[in-house]
């Protein structure tokens, strides 16, 4: 079983700051790595996928990195409404199963 | 518009059953892969089931396989899940997720329905 370690658990930023946010998977996941964003009482939203794919409609500050076993989201300079919980995931095929990370939260300094 | 619309949440004693329902609007719904996961108050994401878009693959989480069914009605635009014999640590907001066909991730999310498992 494939396990995502997140890190930093929480991460304390000022709008306008580059925020890095980083995954680890136990073991490799060649680039089949999504990030989400939720934000309090919200669905989570889809950001990344394909490890460095922005979905539809993210905003170019947005992008992520890695492949294998070490993953990273950026966001360039942090806009107000960005400070949200971030959670990656992937999938492995045997057995079938869907994996997310324990989440970052992104919090105002 | 994409949109997915969860119901049937609810408060449901220990070792109860629910049944929870999700319409979708605004997309192929027959081609999407559909999933239900799951969120723990206060907690991270779990994953809980998956069925592809003709209902021929069917994927459980441990945690819950025995005792939920995910089912599908592609005429009616509608996903389900059927959860027996529920424990206290059901307990989570219930979320139905879309995926396209032959992916991992999840590209649109419904608002999410709470399952409160207590006596």
């Amino acid at each position: 079983e494939i396990v995502l370690t997140q890190s930093p658990a929480t991460l304390s930023l000022s709008p306008g700051e580059r925020a890095t946010l980083s995954c680890r998977a136990s073991q490799s996941v060649s680039s089949y790595l999504a990030w989400y964003q939720q934000k309090p009482g919200q669905a989570p939203r889809l950001l990344i996928y394909d490890a460095s794919n922005r979905a539809t409609g993210i905003p170019a500050r947005f992008s992520g990195s890695g492949s294998g076993t070490d993953f990273t989201l950026t966001i360039s300079s942090l806009e107000p409404e960005d400070f949200a919980v971030y959670y990656c995931q992937q999938r492995s095929n045997w057995p079938p199963k869907y994996t997310f990370g324990q989440g970052t939260k992104l919090e105002i300094k | 518009e994409v949109q997915l619309v969860e119901s049937g949440g609810g408060l449901v004693q220990p070792g109860g059953s629910l049944r929870l329902s999700c319409a979708a609007s605004g997309f192929t719904f027959s081609s999407y892969s559909m999933n239900w996961v799951r969120q723990a108050p206060g907690k991270g994401l779990e994953w809980v089931s998956y069925i592809s878009s003709s209902s021929s693959t069917i994927y459980y989480a441990d945690s819950v396989k025995g005792r939920f069914t995910i089912s599908r009605d592609n005429a009616k635009n509608s996903l389900y899940l059927q959860m027996n014999s529920l424990r206290a640590e059901d307990t989570a907001v219930y979320y139905c997720a879309s995926g396209v066909a032959g992916t991992y991730y999840f590209d649109y999310w419904g608002q999410g329905t709470l399952v409160t498992v207590s006596s």
